[in-house]
């Protein structure tokens, strides 16, 4: 069965650039798509097929992917992006979700 | 606008069945497949399966075979969730939301139902 695989966690400062990775076998093939999650809530998706940000999401939110890695990348980091964030792929008909990367914005 | 809504918190004995609602509004029913996804106390998100509410047809991980059934009423824009013979571990939050096609992802989700498994 198809993994993906994520950082537990991820640190950044107020204003900087955060990057969550998302590896997998050829992820590259697949289309990726991201959620936020803060606590207490349900799932937001953020990016969707690779690069795409549904309405409201801000563009300080972007994405690539390519090779084995897919990357969610947050800039300018802001207190309101703390969560948790999680890939997913669909692999034939399954849909799979990294296990999630905890943003920590200090 | 787009609303997918659940029914209430329910408390399980190990053994029995829980059916969990998911009331769509604000878009065609059957233009949108439904996934449900669950998530254990303090853990990731885990994908149980989608129902096609066009199609009848399904789903489902494999972890969940023989125990979950989605099934739908379309009069009434409603999705369910049927999990049987429920055990400690199946205690969870278990989310619906809503799919387009291939090269998309879950758009809108519903606001989670606490599904806790006890003696």
């Amino acid at each position: 069965s198809y993994e993906l695989t994520q950082p537990l966690s991820v640190s950044v400062a107020p204003g900087q650039t955060a990057r969550i990775a998302c590896g997998g076998d050829n992820i590259g093939r697949k289309n990726v798509h991201w959620y936020q999650q803060r606590p207490g809530q349900a799932p937001v998706l953020v990016i969707y097929r690779d690069v795409i940000r549904p309405s409201g999401i801000p563009d300080r939110f972007s994405a690539s992917n390519s090779g084995n890695t897919a990357t969610l990348t947050i800039s300018g980091a802001q207190a309101g992006d703390e969560a948790d964030y999680y890939c997913q792929v669909w692999d034939s008909r399954i849909a799979v979700f990294g296990g999630g990367t905890k943003l920590t914005v200090l | 606008q787009v609303q997918l809504v659940q029914s209430g918190a329910e408390v399980k004995k190990p053994g029995a069945s829980v059916k969990v609602s998911c009331k769509t509004s604000g878009y065609i029913f059957t233009s949108y497949e439904i996934n449900w996804v669950r998530q254990a106390p303090g853990q990731g998100l885990e994908w149980m399966g989608w129902m096609d509410p066009d199609s009848d047809s399904t789903g489902y991980a494999q972890n969940f075979q023989g125990r979950v059934t989605m099934t739908k009423d379309t009069s009434i824009g409603t999705a369910f969730m049927e999990l049987t013979s429920l055990k400690f571990e199946d205690t969870a939050v278990y989310y619906c939301a809503r799919w387009y096609s291939s090269g998309w992802g879950f758009d809108s989700w519903g606001q989670g139902t606490v599904v806790s498994v006890s003696s």
